[in-house]
């Protein structure tokens, strides 16, 4: 069975400030996938990223930097310089070799104050 | 455009009535899926399906039911015997094929509310 764990509940910022969420898995699998994605307050879920668990290389995209590591079974996800669009529920969520589910950690709301 | 919609967004129940929310894919995704979402709370599956004229239950499906007569279309029916139907009900679809390592893309969301 696949378990996330996301342990902010809510996390408060002012704009410009940097924010790290994180997110920790449990799986028996040698491979899988791990997503992170956004749900601002439309609704919707915005896919942000996909990682497999034989790629420990971190990855950036623009504000947005995520830090896997498999010693400590995490997918951790930092915001730089935080603005106000960035307010929305963030989830971490993963994926078996041979799931087609995804288990999602319960979200970290984000709040960017201006 | 390519995507996911889903329909109506906003919809009202009597207590004992069916209702069907609609949900179709222009994608060309094999896999859609079901999820229901509360209140500070992660999304939990209800259905879904891999193929066309196949489906799954997920971790929550009593009180549902689904069909997948047509590769674009998933839809879902709350039935009476759902005792707490109100919630955000997401669709989602994945491909091509159905893979694991495949992210899933989400529609906007129907929210259903029992008076």
């Amino acid at each position: 069975a696949q378990k996330v764990t996301q342990a902010q509940t809510e996390i408060s910022v002012v704009e410009k400030e940097d924010v790290t969420l994180d997110c920790v898995y449990e799986t028996r699998d040698t491979t899988y996938y791990l997503f992170w994605y956004k749900q601002p307050p439309s609704g919707e879920l915005v896919f942000l990223i996909r990682r497999n668990s034989f790629d420990e290389q971190n990855e950036i995209s623009g504000r947005y930097s995520w830090n896997f590591q498999k010693s400590t079974s995490s997918f951790n996800f930092t915001i730089t310089a935080s603005q106000v669009v960035d307010s929305a529920v963030y989830f971490c969520a993963l994926s078996g070799s041979n799931d087609y589910k995804l288990s999602f950690g319960a979200g970290t709301t984000v709040t960017v104050r201006a | 455009d390519g995507g996911i919609t889903q329909s109506p967004k906003y919809l009202f129940r009597k207590e004992g009535q069916n209702v069907t929310l609609s949900c179709e894919q222009n994608l060309n995704h094999d896999a859609m899926y079901w999820y229901r979402q509360d209140p500070g709370q992660g999304l939990r599956l209800i259905y879904y399906s891999q193929i066309v004229n196949d489906f799954q239950k997920g971790d929550i499906a009593e009180g549902y039911s689904v069909s997948r007569e047509k590769k674009e279309s998933f839809p879902l029916t709350v039935t009476s015997a759902q005792k707490n139907p109100t919630a955000f009900y997401l669709c989602a679809s994945k491909g091509p094929g159905a893979g694991a390592h495949n992210e899933q893309f989400f529609g906007p969301g129907t929210r259903l509310t029992v008076l």
